[in-house]
């Protein structure tokens, strides 16, 4: 089975500039999370996504925003990009079933560099 | 809010050692699960192991066993048979668990260890 798939691996962008990153959750699951990973830290939650409707935002400004569409897959933009926007961008899907979610599984990642 | 920590930031073993990487969390929930996640150079986040706080046993994966004192809110890994490939950092992590209601369940992160496996 195709685990959590996300693309672009490697992405370069300047200041100022947009981007979109995408991710396909694993069959079955209708939960989608995003993650971003500065250098050498945790992730932090950014997003999640269930049956296409924003469950839950983390502490980012409005800059950040994503989507969820019918086939579950999602992606996630980032408008006005900043240095401090360099990070790797990690997608996680999870099976919720009866109103609990389960455990999430990570994609392999986007590295976003903002010159 | 939750909080998870990992108090040590680079560890070493030598190959077919066993080594023990600690976590230490803080929440005021009572349902919930614990995990230890590896992300090995290539960057991929994978599951190592999964605790659920109701469960007095704890977890093993093969060569994996945690140690989960829910009094102590203290959750350690544990490596029997250190192979190169176990070379990665690991991350514990926290969340939340409970019926959703139309709320989200994130994973809260620890800040990580990085472990090197030496030959």
């Amino acid at each position: 089975d195709a685990g959590v798939t996300q693309s672009p691996t490697h992405l370069i962008k300047t200041r100022g500039q947009q981007v979109t990153l995408r991710c396909s959750p694993i069959s079955g699951h209708k939960s989608v999370s995003w993650y971003q990973q500065v250098l050498g830290q945790g992730p932090q939650f950014i997003f999640q996504y269930y049956e296409k409707e924003e469950r839950g935002r983390g502490n980012f400004p409005d800059r950040f925003s994503a989507r969820q569409f019918p086939n579950y897959s999602s992606e996630l933009n980032v408008n006005a990009l900043l240095l401090g926007d360099s990070a790797l961008y990690l997608c996680a899907s999870s099976f919720e079933t009866g109103g609990y979610q389960e455990t999430q599984y990570f994609g392999p990642g986007t590295r976003l560099l903002v010159l | 809010a939750q909080t998870v920590t990992q108090s040590q930031p680079e560890m070493s073993v030598q190959e077919a050692e066993t080594v023990t990487l600690s976590c230490t969390y803080d929440t005021s929930e009572n349902n919930y699960y614990l995990f230890w996640y590896k992300q090995p150079p290539s960057r991929q986040m994978i599951l190592v192991i999964r605790q659920e706080a109701y469960k007095q046993q704890n977890a093993t994966e093969n060569r994996f066993s945690v140690n989960f004192q829910k009094a102590a809110k203290s959750f350690s890994l544990k490596i029997s048979d250190s192979q190169l490939g176990d070379t990665a950092m690991y991350f514990c992590a926290f969340m939340k668990w409970g019926k959703t209601q139309g709320g989200s369940e994130k994973l809260v992160f620890g800040k990580g260890t990085k472990l090197t496996v030496n030959p």
